[in-house]
């Protein structure tokens, strides 16, 4: 059964500053992992979408990584700003299905 | 390209009641799929539409239905609702669903939040 665990849940930083969030899975037989952020109340936005040939995606101040064999990915965000301030939250496919466990999230809140 | 849209985006009802929700996917995705977002739960898998057919259903009571048209638009229902379904529910769309070549994004709608009084 694939879980999805995400560290740390909450995270708070000065305005500039480089992070990195971590997301893990137990069933290392994914096609894709991908990561979203979600501002309060609203829908998830997608970020970027890592598949399982790939080790790394990159979009503007964001880059993701991706570790089959030791069930990891990682989000790095440079040079944060306030309006990163959002919940960031991973997804990987459940193998022979078209389903998608999420994890819990990190919420993350970027001082001005 | 418009995206995803959700109707409606908020909606009251009391216990016992039934509710029916409507998904709009972006224009030449034929998945669609529904998440139960709540704060103890997180996101949970309700279940999968591609071309009107259901691929997958999550471990949610038979309560939780849900359908898909042949122009792809999803509704979901939830029949004698329960303090418990107050939650905010997602539709993704998405060219075919997760497959092999894991190239496909999920694209999320604004959600549907319904409160259970």
């Amino acid at each position: 059964k694939q879980e999805v665990t995400q560290i740390p849940a909450a995270l708070s930083v000065p305005e500039g500053e480089n992070l990195v969030l971590n997301c893990s899975f137990t069933d290392s037989a994914i096609y894709n992992l991908q990561w979203f952020r979600q501002d309060p109340g609203k829908g998830l936005t997608s970020l970027l979408l890592i598949q399982s040939s790939q080790r790394e995606q990159t979009s503007g101040r964001l880059n993701a990584s991706l570790d089959k064999s030791s069930g990891r990915s990682t989000l790095y965000i440079a040079a944060s700003q306030p309006g990163d301030s959002a919940t960031y939250l991973c997804a990987v496919p459940t193998s022979g299905t078209y389903k998608y466990i999420f994890g819990t999230g990190t919420r993350l809140k970027v001082l001005a | 390209k418009a995206g995803v849209t959700q109707t409606p985006r908020y909606l009251i009802k009391t216990r016992g009641q039934q509710v029916t929700l409507s998904c709009s996917p972006i224009s030449g995705h034929r998945s669609v799929s529904w998440y139960q977002q709540t704060p103890g739960q997180g996101l949970q898998f309700l279940f999968e539409y591609f071309s009107e057919t259901q691929r997958n259903k999550g471990n949610f009571p038979g309560r939780f239905s849900g359908r898909q048209f042949s122009n792809s638009r999803s509704e979901m229902n939830v029949s004698t609702l329960e303090l418990g379904d107050s939650a905010l529910y997602l539709c993704a769309s998405s060219l075919s669903g997760s497959d092999s070549s894991g190239a496909n994004v999920l694209t999320f709608g604004a959600g549907s939040r319904l409160t259970v009084l």
